[in-house]
């Protein structure tokens, strides 16, 4: 089953700022990637964090604390285009590299 | 460069025809993934080749599934016979170096079987 969670849904305004949260579960960890999806199109990748600590592109930021088995999607100076399912990825326990799982998407709508 | 190539986009079959789905991917990726989306279960891995070489095929539903990779730059997606259980948005995706943590997506195969 799955064992990465995120909230089903997230709204927020342009110009604010929201963070998506993960929590998940591995006994095998080699980092956690998030991916963004418009509207059922291609998945695309957004950040990889292997380490603890804060990952910075642009107006997206993502962290990871492996002690607490959570990480987090920053988004900053939200856009009307950022309104996407936001997904957060990492092997699932006891997986051997390259078996990667998908959490169950959070659904982000920037209202204007 | 061209990114990974997925065909057909859409495919509307009848119950117990055979579906074949088809990806080409990004030259000099090494791990090639295929993985299924649907509301209910959303992002599903289903399996996953290195080198051309089946690693991981456990999430395969059951025996009408198969996929193979004869070579680096093309694999294929098989179900036979296709049931309407299995009607959803089939992705694939190709990796260079999987400690990057990131995959490389197609534009996806939408399955409808009636």
């Amino acid at each position: 089953g799955q064992s990465l969670e995120q909230p089903s849904e997230v709204t927020a305004v342009e110009g604010a700022i929201v963070q998506i949260n993960c929590t998940y579960q591995t006994s095998g960890f080699y980092g956690l990637s998030w991916y963004q999806q418009h509207d059922g199109g291609a998945p695309t990748f957004l950040s990889y964090n292997a380490l603890d600590g804060l990952e910075e592109t642009g107006r997206f930021s993502s962290f990871l604390s492996r002690s607490d088995s959570y990480g987090y999607l920053l988004l900053q100076e939200l856009q009307m285009k950022d309104s996407a399912s936001y997904f957060c990825a990492g092997p699932d326990r006891g997986s051997t590299l390259g078996r990667l799982y998908f959490g169950r998407g959070t659904q982000l709508t920037v209202w204007p | 460069d061209a990114g990974v190539i997925q065909s057909p986009r859409h495919e509307v079959t009848e119950m117990g025809q055979e579906v074949t789905l088809r990806c080409k991917p990004i030259s000099g990726h090494n791990s090639l993934f295929w993985y299924r989306q649907t509301m209910m279960r959303g992002l599903e891995l289903l399996i996953y080749f290195n080198n051309n070489v089946p690693i991981d095929d456990s999430g395969m539903p059951e025996d009408r599934f198969s996929a193979k990779m004869p070579n680096a730059s093309f694999s294929t997606l098989k179900i036979q016979p296709s049931e309407p259980r299995d009607s959803a948005v089939y992705f694939c995706a190709s990796s260079w170096d999987l400690n990057t943590g990131e995959l490389f997506f197609g534009e996806g195969s939408r399955l409808t079987v009636l």
